[in-house]
């Protein structure tokens, strides 16, 4: 079975770039997850859907980053502008709805800002 | 909001030997589901063991079980005979509503 699929697996890109992170979550499942991990903070939720609708955002850290979720196998998140405090692992995670699902993590994109 | 709490940043044990690793949380739900995941160093995200609040019985998973004391608000995760494969960084997630939180993580090593 095919596990959720992040894209890129890395991405070293200079400031001011506009970067997309890509997500195809588990099929069946109806609720995506966008985290990000750092040293500095751990596992931080930025964002998640419930069928394909954004639920919660109050983690996103700025205006700068947006999420979206146009179908049910298919998910971005974008920065724009980045900057180098963006530099980190962005994961992707899906579960079935219901909030008793564990949630299933794609491997993550590697995302550098120089 | 909920809160999870690894107090120990890193820990170490010797291959065979068994090791606990803490957890505690914070919360005035009385139905949530804890888990526990282990990320190894290529990165990936994998689930060890959950449990539902609501069961008094402490799940286990081949040499993998949980202490969970629902008053303490507390959830351990002790492995047995450990082995090489167990290094890796833990984390402790409180589920609500399917919103997880995680604890900072505890750094653990498995010395051969």
């Amino acid at each position: 079975d095919a596990g959720v699929i992040q894209s890129p697996r890395h991405e070293v890109t200079e400031m001011g770039q506009e970067v997309t992170l890509r997500c195809k979550p588990i099929s069946g499942h109806n609720s995506l997850f966008w985290y990000r991990q750092t040293m500095m903070r751990g596992l931080e939720l930025l964002i998640y859907f419930n069928n394909n609708v954004p639920i919660d955002d109050s983690g996103m850290p700025e205006d700068r980053f947006s999420a979206k979720m146009p179908n049910a196998s298919f998910s971005t998140l974008k920065i724009q502008p980045s900057e180098p405090r963006d530099s980190a692992v962005y994961f992707c995670a899906s579960s079935l709805a219901g909030g008793s699902q564990p949630q299933h993590f794609g491997d993550g994109t590697r995302l550098s800002i120089l | 909001a909920q809160t999870v709490t690894q107090s120990q940043p890193e820990m170490s044990v010797q291959e065979a030997e068994t090791v606990t690793l803490s957890c505690t949380y914070d919360t005035s739900e009385n139905n949530y589901y804890l888990f526990w995941y282990k990320q190894p160093p290529s990165r990936q995200m994998i689930l060890v063991i959950r449990q539902e609040a609501y069961k008094q019985q402490n799940a286990t998973e081949n040499r993998f079980s949980v202490n969970f004391q629902k008053a303490a608000k507390s959830f351990s995760l002790k492995i047995s005979d450990s082995q090489l494969g167990d290094t890796a960084m833990y984390f402790c997630a409180f589920m609500k509503h399917g919103d997880m939180r995680f604890g900072a993580g505890t750094r653990l090593t498995v010395k051969p």
